[in-house]
């Protein structure tokens, strides 16, 4: 199996704040990696796709980039409603693994 | 709008079966580019993929579930199931049915998710 490892995997930040998390592939997955928010008691909802696609209804603070083995999440001007945990996650082999998440909290 | 919904018992007994509906809405299960997925996430905890099943049949199970898992699908009420055997503690979690998009240009991903449904194995 493909191990996705996040990091941190909680941060304390506070509105208008840049964040960044990051997301590793024990393997290259080209650009197979997708990001997830998850709010408490909800499902998680596509963000970026394909590494740096945006979902649509995304704000534009969020942006995606990487490919092979390292992939980074930014959110530029963090706001309430993106308090969340935030899961990536390969597409590239089967079975589908995820990163164990990153929760970001407010400071 | 891409709607999809979970039903089954919430509590299973050690040693039974689990089992799953979703039924989906706004799309038709046919939909030869769409995976239709199950994920669990235990309580307090990352996500876990389960496996997927496609129209035609054909299935793709986490290897660690092989032994235990069968999902089915039924294009006449547009939906899929999920059942697992011989249940136990470990699969307490919320489950969710997704569908996996599959395209040639951007990869597979997640794009529409059933609220979740907690199943509880306990006696």
């Amino acid at each position: 199996d493909i191990q996705m490892t996040q990091s941190p995997s909680s941060l304390s930040a506070s509105v208008g704040d840049r964040v960044t998390i990051t997301c590793r592939a024990s393997e290259s997955i080209s650009t197979n990696l997708n990001w997830y928010q998850q709010k408490p008691g909800k499902a998680p909802n596509l963000f970026i796709y394909a590494a740096s696609s945006f979902q649509s209804g995304v704000p534009s603070r969020f942006s995606g980039g990487g490919s092979g083995t390292d992939f980074t999440l930014t959110i530029s001007g963090l706001q309430p409603e993106d308090f969340a945990t935030y899961y990536c996650q390969q597409s590239y082999n089967i079975p589908h693994t995820f990163g164990q998440g990153t929760k970001v909290e407010i400071k | 709008q891409v709607q999809l919904q979970e039903s089954g018992p919430g509590l299973v007994e050690p040693s039974q079966t689990l089992s799953l509906t979703c039924t989906v809405s706004g799309d038709f299960i046919s939909h030869g580019s769409s995976y239709w997925t199950w994920i669990r996430q235990h309580p307090g905890k990352g996500l876990e993929w389960l496996g997927y099943i496609h129209y035609s049949g054909s299935t793709n199970y986490n290897p660690s579930l092989e032994s235990r898992i069968a999902m089915s699908v039924d294009t006449s009420k547009n939906q899929f199931s999920l059942r697992l055997r011989s249940v136990n503690a470990a699969d307490t979690a919320v489950y969710y049915c997704a569908r996996d998009r599959s395209t040639t240009r951007y990869g597979k991903y997640f794009d529409y998710w059933g609220q979740g449904t907690l199943v509880t194995v306990s006696s």
